[in-house]
């Protein structure tokens, strides 16, 4: 079975740029979420879904962050315009109901010069 | 207070040896599950095993085991049997399912960093 799946892997982008990270969960998983990894500040909820609906969006850090789900095999995580501070691993990881286990897709490096 | 705290920045252990990976969590809630993941340096999000606050007894996954003590709010992570490919971080991270009102958040601890030698 295909597990989640992440693109780009990795991204160099500038400061100021667009950036889209895009997801597609383990099929048949009702729960989708976004978390970031840093150094600093270890890995956090950005945000999750519930059958494609936000539900808890009190993580993403600013308004330069936006997250979608159009559909049940697809999100994305966008940040407008993009800085450097904003360099991390994006994680998104899938679930099959709200209190199973969390399955991670291999995660995007983002590097925002 | 830390809600997840990993008290072991970096840990070695022998090949073929086990080795125990610390976790405390702090909640008042019930309700919680408890998970370990582990992280190559390679980067994936790989789940090990998964201990929910009402089991009656210890979670076990092949080499890995959890050592759940309920009344000292430790849940540690047992590694059988060493090998070289269990060098990696190690994350726990605790679900609280009822006070944090959206049941699906999990915290996540610092890490373990452990090393495997010859």
């Amino acid at each position: 079975d295909a597990g989640v799946i992440q693109s780009p892997r990795h991204e160099v982008t500038e400061m100021g740029q667009e950036v889209t990270l895009r997801c597609k969960p383990i099929s048949g998983h009702d729960y989708l979420f976004w978390y970031r990894q840093t150094m600093m500040r270890g890995l956090e909820l950005l945000i999750y879904f519930n059958n494609n609906v936000p539900i808890d969006d009190s993580g993403m850090p600013e308004d330069r962050f936006s997250a979608k789900m159009p559909n049940a095999s697809f999100s994305t995580l966008k940040i407008q315009p993009s800085e450097p501070r904003d360099s991390a691993v994006y994680f998104c990881a899938s679930s099959f109901g709200g209190e199973e286990t969390q399955y991670f897709g291999p995660g995007t490096r983002l590097l925002v010069l | 207070a830390q809600k997840i705290t990993q008290t072991q920045p970096g840990m070695f252990v022998q090949e073929k040896e086990a080795v125990t990976l610390d976790c405390t969590y702090d909640t008042s809630d019930p309700s919680y599950g408890l998970f370990w993941y582990k992280q190559p340096s390679s980067g994936e999000m790989i789940f090990l095993i998964y201990q929910g606050s009402y089991d009656q007894q210890n979670a076990t996954e092949g080499r890995y085991s959890l050592n759940f003590q309920k009344a000292r709010k430790s849940a540690n992570l047992v590694i059988s049997a060493s090998q070289l490919g269990d060098s990696a971080m190690y994350f726990c991270a605790m679900r609280e399912d009822e006070y944090t009102g959206t049941a699906s958040k999990l915290t996540f601890g610092t890490g373990t960093r452990l090393q495997v030698t010859l």
